[in-house]
């Protein structure tokens, strides 16, 4: 089984569209991340929940709006999308602060 | 704020043979944990090896072995008897360890191509 899964994992979209990219973990853990690599492969940490709650936000554009319905799930809504979000976003996640562990990554291509 | 380094971006090695990635860091924290990931061609992102800054033995994983050096901030990672499979990119990362909180995020390295030939 999958421990943490990623939806879709290829997304191809106009300039100015609104996508979003869901996340699941079935680890039990209680902390999620979203990460970014660009075109240049250095990943970024964009966001991270633990429980629910917003922990980290590193300077991401307010178009990007994670959401964590619960524990197991934390979905990545971005909204008014430009060239500049062409990338790689993988989800991780973690139990607190021990080893993380990385879905298999969506690319997202915006034309 | 932490950074880490990795100043090779591409090397190869032949098959079996062994080689040596390495990595710096830099931090003002005590505290803290390593983590080399690699990402093969699929783009999976791949646990390879973890360090905990307060142990002074250094991790081995099968194949996989670190060097950590506290005081050199320094962190190489040695892949004996290389395989095919371990084509990939190896990225070097860096956590903060907290005591309570959950601000927890890894800092990455730019990452090193490492192509293992037949």
């Amino acid at each position: 089984d999958t421990a943490v899964s990623q939806t879709p994992k290829y997304l191809v979209t106009q300039m100015g569209n609104d996508k979003s990219i869901k996340c699941e973990q079935n680890l039990g853990h209680d902390t999620m991340y979203w990460y970014k690599q660009d075109s240049k492969k250095f990943l970024k940490i964009m966001f991270s929940y633990n429980n629910k709650e917003l922990i980290i936000n590193e300077t991401v554009p307010n178009r990007f709006s994670p959401k964590s319905p619960d524990k197991a799930h934390l979905n990545l809504h971005i909204n008014s999308l430009e060239l500049g979000d062409s990338a790689v976003y993988f989800c991780a996640s973690s139990q607190a602060g021990a080893t993380q562990y990385f879905g298999p990554g969506t690319r997202l291509l915006v034309l | 704020a932490q950074t880490v380094t990795q100043s090779q971006p591409e090397m190869s090695v032949q098959e079996a043979e062994t080689v040596t990635l390495s990595c710096t860091y830099d931090t003002s924290e005590s505290n803290y944990y390593l983590f080399w990931y690699k990402q093969p061609p699929s783009r999976q992102m791949i646990l390879v090896i973890r360090q905990e800054a307060y142990k002074q033995q250094n991790a081995t994983e099968n194949r996989f072995s670190v060097n950590f050096q506290k005081a050199a901030k320094s962190f190489s990672l040695k892949i004996s008897d290389s395989q095919l499979g371990d084509t990939a990119m190896y990225f070097c990362a860096f956590m903060k360890r907290n005591s309570g909180g959950s601000n927890y995020k890894l800092t990455f390295g730019k990452g090193t191509l490492l192509t293992v030939n037949p």
